[in-house]
């Protein structure tokens, strides 16, 4: 595609469901970023993946958040067992590896009921 | 000590105003993004940034690397230009300032 796109844009769902983010970067972006932004906070790191290299987690919450991506490609964000603080927008951007460039996607707004 | 510095927080300006919002960053970056959030809705990128300046339309963001700053500025504001405003630098990851409310009341 022509951007970065994330999936769902808006998701609802029940404390203590599991739910699943997507992100699809930008084709061939080596480097990707998961932040997530609460209401009334900046935004804040959770994850960043970089080629083949081991990602760096040291910006997620808990251990009922994982992030994979798969082929160097999609990136899954999951969370389990979502908590009412665990809604806010979770945002992806991707960048090549070797370049300044980078992008943003639209987001995902997570609401937990 | 936050890495990226915006200002103002909160800005409320007439339609038709000159609006400027600045960002101060402290870290060594290889490009800057503006970032735009409306009410409810999700992040656009509105520029990126590695040196001087580019307009789209009304806005206009320019950024100074020796000084490390950067402006965004929007000019005959209008009130679907109310939204929070963000700066963005990307260092060894990508550092956010909190971001500047603006609303422009008609």
């Amino acid at each position: 595609g022509a951007g970065v796109s994330q999936s769902p844009s808006n998701k609802v769902t029940e404390k203590g469901k599991d739910v699943e983010l997507r992100c699809d970067p930008i084709s061939g972006h080596t480097a990707l970023y998961w932040y997530r932004q609460s209401l009334g906070q900046g935004l804040e790191f959770l994850i960043y993946f970089q080629g083949n290299s081991a990602p760096d987690k040291s910006g997620l919450p808990s251990d009922r958040f994982s992030a994979e991506r798969t082929g160097g490609s999609v990136s899954t964000l999951t969370i389990q067992r979502t908590q009412q603080e665990d809604s806010a927008v979770y945002l992806c951007a991707s960048r090549f590896q070797a370049t300044t460039e980078a992008f943003f996607g639209q987001g995902t707004r997570l609401t937990v009921v | 000590k936050n890495e990226v510095e915006q200002s103002p927080q909160n800005l409320t300006a007439q339609e038709g105003e000159f609006i400027t919002i600045n960002c101060s960053y402290s870290v060594g970056i290889s490009a800057l993004h503006w970032l735009q959030q409306h009410p409810g809705g999700g992040i656009v990128s509105l520029f990126m940034l590695s040196s001087g300046k580019k307009k789209h339309g009304r806005l206009i963001a320019t950024i100074n690397i020796q000084e490390k700053h950067s402006s965004l500025h929007i000019t005959a504001s209008h009130p679907r230009d109310s939204a929070v405003y963000i700066c963005a630098v990307l260092g060894n990851q990508f550092y956010f300032g909190t971001g500047t409310s603006l609303t422009v009341i008609p």
